[in-house]
């Protein structure tokens, strides 16, 4: 199994910081990383599809990079709406995998 | 719009099955596989397995392997997922997903389906 390993597991930042959260894999997932953002009590939303494909509707604050076994997600500018949990996610191969989360709160 | 409405929340017993249900609308049902995911009480997500739609074929997390099945009716864009032998720590949230055909991706969730194991 791959695993996923993001830093840093949880955040405090400010509206209009612009942060990063990396997402290290085990091996190799290629182009195959997936980042969402999960609110308490709600669903997971995808951000971002192959490492850097923002998903329609995301706004373009919302950022991938890497390659291979090392990822980006960064937030350039926080907005109130995007205090939540973030998570990596491989589907390079079965069974896919999550990163633990990283969760990010109001300094 | 695309729609995954799940079954309502389970109370079970130890050694119990379940079985949710995931009803898909606003697009061609068998056009996008449909992954489960769950996800125990402030923990993180795990992925349990997925289900091709179109010709029912499976895959499973090997852990889950013995006590889990998926299954689907065309005839009501439906997508099943029953687990047994039920342990307290199953309990969790239960979301199913549907699969972008992008390189994997969860491009839609399910609201989610509180199962709670206890005695």
């Amino acid at each position: 199994d791959i695993h996923l390993t993001q830093s840093p597991s949880s955040l405090s930042a400010s509206v209009g910081d612009r942060i990063t959260i990396t997402c290290r894999a085990s091996q190799s997932t290629s182009s195959y990383l997936n980042w969402y953002q999960q609110k308490p009590g709600k669903a997971p939303q995808l951000l971002i599809y192959s490492t850097s494909t923002l998903q329609s509707g995301v706004p373009s604050r919302f950022s991938g990079s890497g390659s291979g076994t090392d990822f980006t997600l960064t937030i350039s500018s926080l907005q109130p709406e995007d205090f939540a949990t973030y998570y990596c996610q491989q589907t390079y191969s079965i069974p896919y995998t999550f990163g633990q989360g990283t969760k990010l709160d109001i300094k | 719009q695309v729609q995954l409405l799940q079954s309502g929340a389970e109370v079970k017993k130890p050694g119990a099955s379940v079985k949710i249900s995931c009803r898909a609308s606003g697009y061609t049902f068998t056009s996008n596989y449909i992954h489960w995911v769950r996800q125990a009480p402030g923990q993180g997500l795990e992925w349990m397995g997925i289900v091709n739609p179109s010709g029912g074929t499976t895959t499973y997390a090997q852990r889950l392997q013995g006590r889990v099945s998926m299954t689907r009716d065309t005839s009501t864009s439906t997508v099943y997922m029953e687990l047994s032998s039920l342990r307290s720590d199953d309990t969790a949230v239960y979301y199913c997903a549907r699969d972008l055909n992008r390189f994997g991706c969860f491009g839609n969730w399910g609201q989610g389906t509180l199962v709670t194991v206890s005695s």
